[in-house]
C-alpha cells in the first residue's frame, strides 16, 4: 500500500476544473514540501507538471496548479481540455533519501 | 537536450538477476542524481532507487535487499541489478534524472527514458 493515496479516477467536461488529491499516511512523507505531480499518457514516460507543491516547470500550462493542506496535496486543472486526459501521479521526497509515488489517478475528459 | 535510453533483456527467468543499463546523452552524468522507477502493466509507478555521480545510493526499503545501482562516469551510464526475480517484477523500467538545487535538495524527475518492458517468465 502506497504511503500516498490518490483517488482511482476523476472526470470532468471540457472547460471545467477538477482537483486530484494526494493524501499522505504520515506527515513525515509530505513534511519536506517536495511534492511533485506527473502526467502520463498511455505508452509514454511521465512528465512533471508541478514541483515543490506549487511550482510549475517552464513550458507547463498555467491551467495546472498545486496546493497543500495538512497531509493532503492537490493538483487542480482548470479549463479542462481533451489532451489533459491521462494518468496523474503525485510523488514526494519523503526524506532520508526515500521517494514515494501515489497510486495514480485516471482523468477522463 | 539530455536524453536517456534504457537497454537490457526483455525476458528474464524467475529467480534470475535483471541487469539494465541507462545511457545518458546530451549531457554529463557527473553532478547529478539518477534514478530507476518501474511500472507494472496497468499499475502505478514505483520508485526503485537512486545513485549520485559520486557513488552514494539508496533504494526502496521494499526492494533494498535485491537492488544494486551502479554508475560509470567514463561511459556516461548507470545500471540496475535486481536479483531473485519473480513475476511481480514484470514491469516497464524507466531511468530518470533528478532536478536538484545547488544545496543538494532534489525536487523532481526532469528527464526520463522511454522505458523498457521486462517480463519475468520461464
Amino acid at each position: 500500500q502506497s504511503a500516498l493515496t490518490q483517488p482511482a479516477s476523476v472526470s470532468g467536461s471540457p472547460g471545467q476544473s477538477i482537483t486530484i488529491s494526494c493524501t499522505a499516511t504520515s506527515s513525515d512523507v509530505v513534511s519536506h514540501n517536495l511534492i511533485s505531480w506527473y502526467q502520463q499518457h498511455p505508452g509514454k514516460a511521465p512528465k512533471v507538471m508541478i514541483y515543490d507543491v506549487i511550482k510549475r516547470p517552464s513550458g507547463v500550462s498555467n491551467r495546472f496548479s498545486g496546493s497543500k493542506s495538512g497531509n493532503t496535496a492537490s493538483l487542480t486543472i482548470s479549463g479542462l481540455q481533451a489532451e489533459d486526459e491521462a494518468d496523474y501521479y503525485c510523488c514526494s521526497n519523503a526524506g532520508s533519501g526515500i521517494w514515494v509515488f501515489g497510486g495514480g489517478t485516471k482523468l477522463t475528459v | 537536450q539530455v536524453q536517456l535510453q534504457e537497454s537490457g533483456p526483455g525476458l528474464v527467468k524467475p529467480s534470475e538477476t535483471l541487469s539494465l543499463t541507462c545511457s545518458v546523452s546530451g549531457g554529463s552524468i557527473s553532478g547529478y542524481y539518477w534514478s530507476w522507477i518501474r511500472q507494472p502493466p496497468g499499475k502505478g509507478l514505483e520508485w526503485i532507487g537512486y545513485i549520485f555521480y559520486s557513488g552514494s545510493s539508496n533504494s526502496n526499503p521494499s526492494l533494498k535487499s535485491r537492488v544494486t545501482i551502479s554508475l560509470d562516469t567514463s561511459t556516461n551510464q548507470f545500471s540496475l541489478n535486481l536479483r531473485s526475480l519473480t513475476g511481480a517484477d514484470t514491469a516497464v523500467y524507466y531511468c530518470a534524472r533528478y532536478y536538484c538545487s545547488t544545496d543538494g535538495t532534489c525536487h523532481y524527475f526532469d528527464y526520463w527514458g522511454q522505458g523498457i518492458l521486462v517480463t519475468v517468465s520461464s
